[in-house]
């Protein structure tokens, strides 16, 4: 089945971008009627919906981080990749990148596999 | 943005339990929503979808309902892996998808 998992830097310097990538097995990350998002989570917090991506390479992104953040995909290397541009301390979190299932009946939209997440630390 | 406000957001219970935990959101919206399992260290995982879809594998203990602005997550008779924080999620007008704060269920 299909699975996700997250990779990049856990620490961070203040000012620098954070860089992280999700690479999906078991599957192709252009079948279906997917997207792909990126979720964070600060210790002890909620949950906070940071952005997505369509294999056509279009994205939405959080008003709030959007003149911070990009997501691109790479269909080659069945990967999507989440850069956030300078960070502070309130950037550290546990990255969780998702699959957002868009089905033809109405309400069908979910996030329905989930990485296991990868903390990142911002600090010097 | 759609504000999620659940309630209560801790909650205490027993083993057989019937727990319920409301949602409500701040504008309509419709049946977007998803109700999600967190235990500590470990990623959400869907329970349920389109307000009151039980999402394949998940035990039928646990049944969603509700449209517009109020939802509900009830499980039915509570188990020990049950033991968790619950989040609902919006996923009708974006920017941005949002999330319910959590309600962290614990063991009486």
């Amino acid at each position: 089945q299909v699975q996700l998992q997250e990779s990049g830097p856990g620490l961070v310097k203040p000012s620098q971008t954070l860089s992280l990538t999700c690479t999906v097995s078991g599957g192709s990350i252009s079948s279906g009627s997917y997207y792909w998002s990126w979720i964070r989570q600060p210790a002890g917090k909620g949950l906070e919906w940071i952005g997505r991506i369509y294999t056509s390479g279009s994205t939405n992104y959080n008003p709030s981080l959007k003149s911070r953040v990009t997501i691109s995909v790479d269909t080659s290397k069945n990967q999507f990749s989440l850069k956030l541009s300078s960070v502070t301390a309130a950037d550290t979190a546990v990255y969780y990148c998702a699959r957002e299932i868009v089905g033809a009946s109405p309400g069908c939209r979910a996030f329905d596999i989930w990485g296991q997440g990868t903390m990142v630390t911002v600090s010097s | 943005d759609i504000q999620l406000t659940q309630s209560p957001s801790f909650l205490s219970a027993s083993v057989g339990d019937r727990v319920t935990i409301t949602c409500r959101a701040s504008q309509g919206i419709s049946s977007y929503l998803a109700w999600y399992q967190q235990k500590p260290g470990k990623a959400p995982k869907l329970l349920i979808y389109a307000a009151s879809t039980l999402q394949s594998g998940v035990p039928s203990r646990f049944s969603g309902s509700g449209s517009g602005t109020e939802f509900t997550l009830t499980i039915s008779s509570l188990q020990p892996e049950d033991f968790a924080t619950y989040y609902c999620q919006q996923l009708n007008s974006y920017p941005p998808w949002t999330f319910g704060q959590g309600t962290k269920v614990e063991i009486k």
